[in-house]
């Protein structure tokens, strides 16, 4: 079984510029998370759809982040303008239902110079 | 709001020996705990989940242990090998405003096996 697949895996650029990460969860899965993870802390969820709607995304800073999930399959997280403090690893994840284990793909770096 | 803390920070141990590593959470109205393993430059991985209602989950060489009213959990690891280096994230599954559930992760505990 294939398992979450994100990409690009590294990403560098500078502040004011955009970023867009992309995300194919598991075959099946409802379920679809994003989450930051800062140096020596925990993930912290950002937006969660199911399906193709969001759940929850009151952890996401709207006036520059954004995500998408077309046809409840894919999924982008998009930052514009990006900021110093946005440096962090994007991990996504998925599961079959908002109850059931979660299955995470290898993460973005990103580095905001 | 839910706070996880897991303690130790770090954690080096020779190869062979049998360790504990602990999580505690402030606030016991969970729906289940899982502790993943994260290796350098890679996503999480899932090593056990424990429903509210349990008491305990074993895997191999892994146990671990929930006691939802006093707020904590426990990761044993029996007789460690230099393969299980890696950080140990906890995290507790829960309500949300939002109508859905939403993880809280602790800050993890970084192992280190000496061979």
């Amino acid at each position: 079984e294939a398992g979450v697949a994100q990409s690009p895996r590294y990403k560098i650029i500078e502040k004011r510029q955009s970023v867009a990460f992309w995300c194919n969860p598991i075959s099946g899965h409802a379920t679809l998370y994003w989450y930051q993870q800062i140096l020596g802390q925990g993930p912290k969820l950002l937006i969660q759809f199911q399906n193709n709607g969001v759940v929850d995304d009151s952890q996401l800073p709207k006036d520059r982040f954004s995500a998408e999930r077309l046809k409840g399959v894919d999924s982008t997280l998009k930052i514009q303008p990006a900021k110093l403090e946005d440096s962090a690893v994007y991990l996504c994840a998925s599961s079959l239902d908002l109850l059931n284990q979660q299955f995470f793909g290898p993460g973005t770096r990103l580095t905001v110079l | 709001k839910q706070e996880v803390t897991q303690i130790p920070a770090a954690l080096s141990v020779p190869e062979g020996e049998n360790l504990v590593l602990n999580c505690s959470f402030t606030d016991s109205a969970i729906y289940n705990l899982q502790w993943f393993r994260q290796d350098p430059g890679k996503g999480l991985t899932s090593l056990l989940l424990i429903q509210s209602s349990q008491r305990e989950q074993t895997s191999g060489r892994l146990n671990a242990s929930l006691d939802k009213s006093s707020g904590r959990s426990t990761l044993y690891i029996a007789a460690s090998q230099p393969g299980d280096s890696a950080t140990y994230l906890c995290a507790v599954r829960q309500a949300s405003g939002a109508g859905s559930y939403q993880l809280t992760f602790g800050k993890g505990t970084k192992l280190s096996v000496i061979p």
